[in-house]
């Protein structure tokens, strides 16, 4: 069975540019959920959606935004990108609303010049 | 204000011995509870988890307890092998609004030497 996938494995580019990564979840897993961490952070929860709807969103500005697809898949868009923005994202996915652990992606690296 | 603390950067252990990495809670409403390991490079992977209902949960050379009254949980690896080094992350979810999202403290990272 196929783990989590996220594209790319990293991703460069400049001040004021938007990035979009992408992440495949899990067969079966309707959930995906992306995390940020920054340097010497843990990780910092920033959306989860479930059956194509945006469920939570963590406390990050909205020019952090995503979808999900038909096929579960989903996009992590960012706008405007700024320096603090450079960190590891993660995707995970899980088993609907349930109390299921998470099963992670390797992430992508994002990194603002 | 963190609500899942890992007040422990590093932890060194030798080979063979038990390791003991530790966690605190400040929600009293979280009532599972997860430990996740990552390498380098590479995404967490789940380790164990413990519902709040239980106070102990074994699978193979990994237990977590989980003591609520104190909000502190902990796991023990026994015996410790090089391959456990790694960063290990304590995570904590309350079910709000039909989520189960949880929070992450900031790793500690372990080091077993031969």
């Amino acid at each position: 069975e196929a783990g989590v996938t996220q594209s790319p494995t990293h991703l460069i580019k400049t001040r004021g540019q938007q990035a979009t990564l992408r992440c495949s979840p899990i067969s079966g897993h309707t959930s995906v959920y992306w995390y940020q961490q920054a340097l010497g952070l843990g990780l910092q929860f920033l959306l989860w959606y479930d059956e194509g709807e945006e469920r939570n969103r963590g406390n990050f500005p909205p020019r952090f935004s995503g979808r999900q697809f038909p096929n579960y898949s989903s996009e992590l868009n960012v706008n405007a990108l700024e320096l603090e923005d450079s960190a590891l994202y993660l995707c995970a996915s899980s088993f609907g609303r349930v109390n299921q652990p998470q099963h992670f992606g390797d992430g992508t690296r994002l990194s603002i010049l | 204000d963190q609500q899942v603390k890992q007040n422990s950067p590093s932890l060194s252990v030798q080979e063979g011995r038990i390791s003991i990495l530790n966690c605190d809670y400040t929600n009293s409403m979280f009532d599972y509870f997860l430990w996740y390991k990552k390498y380098p490079a590479e995404g967490p992977t789940f380790l164990i988890s413990i519902s709040s209902i239980k106070d102990k949960n074994e699978d193979g050379r990994f237990t977590v307890f989980l003591n609520k009254s104190a909000k502190h949980l902990s796991l023990h690896i026994v015996p410790s092998q090089p391959g456990d080094s790694a960063v290990y992350f304590c995570a904590a979810s309350e079910p709000s609004g039909g989520s189960y999202i949880p929070t992450f403290g900031r790793g500690t990272s372990l080091i077993v030497h031969p």
